[in-house]
């Protein structure tokens, strides 16, 4: 089955500073990604999508400026917290659509991001 | 917009027992995909089964099974035989035929009693 890969696992940062996540599709192309966060028993919030080669779309009331995505291949998709402060502690989960698959996404496995 | 609502927080069922998770998704789009995914302690996703709206037929997968109705606009699993690597949250999902977006409910998280 496709897998997608996330990096770091965790991350502990000091308020102000920034932090960056990769999110890796290692054995297909996703023309497609997709960032979300989730709060503990919540369900997942879609942040943005990113498609390779364009400026992602970011949802509503998602600030583009503070969180930054940067979809450079087509197995690669970056998510930047800038400036992380506390209240940009959360889960943040990539998931990416197979090209050939238009109706499936594949999720990696999370980040747990704590900012101090 | 659509909407994806599930009514229960939280279920418990004892092991090998049959236990069904609610899910309602509000669309004025006829053709569509209707997604289960399972969110255990690791919280990496999981596809659980997936039905397409111009499919009559309701999906299964092993101990997994859907009761689809699209005039009701209802789609809940039934997990037979549970077990206790069932115990996870449980997320239904909507996607329209030619959309990117996932639509996430709220979850149900599932206890399995041993």
């Amino acid at each position: 089955g496709a897998v997608v890969s996330q990096h770091p696992s965790r991350v502990i940062c000091k308020s102000g500073t920034s932090v960056k996540i990769e999110c890796r599709s290692l054995d297909f192309q996703a023309t497609t990604m997709f960032w979300y966060r989730q709060f503990p028993k919540q369900s997942l919030m879609l942040m943005a999508t990113s498609n390779e080669g364009s400026k992602a779309t970011y949802e509503q009331g998602v600030e583009k400026d503070k969180f930054l995505i940067n979809h450079a291949s087509l197995t690669l998709s970056t998510l930047t917290v800038t400036s992380a402060h506390p209240e940009d502690s959360s889960f943040y989960i990539c998931s990416a659509r197979d090209y050939r698959s238009y109706n499936e996404q594949f999720f990696g496995p999370g980040t747990r991001l704590t900012v101090l | 917009a659509q909407t994806v609502t599930q009514s229960q927080p939280e279920m418990s069922v004892q092991e090998a027992e049959t236990v069904t998770l609610s899910c309602t998704y509000d669309t004025s789009e006829s053709d569509y995909y209707l997604f289960w995914y399972k969110q255990p302690p690791s919280r990496q996703m999981i596809l659980v089964i997936r039905q397409e709206a111009y499919k009559q037929q309701n999906a299964t997968e092993n101990r997994f099974s859907v009761n689809f109705q699209k005039a009701a606009k209802s789609f809940s699993l039934k997990i037979s035989d549970s077990q206790l690597g069932d115990a996870a949250m449980y997320f239904c999902a909507y996607k329209r035929e030619y959309g990117n977006k996932l639509v996430f409910g709220a979850g149900t998280i599932l206890r399995v009693k041993s």
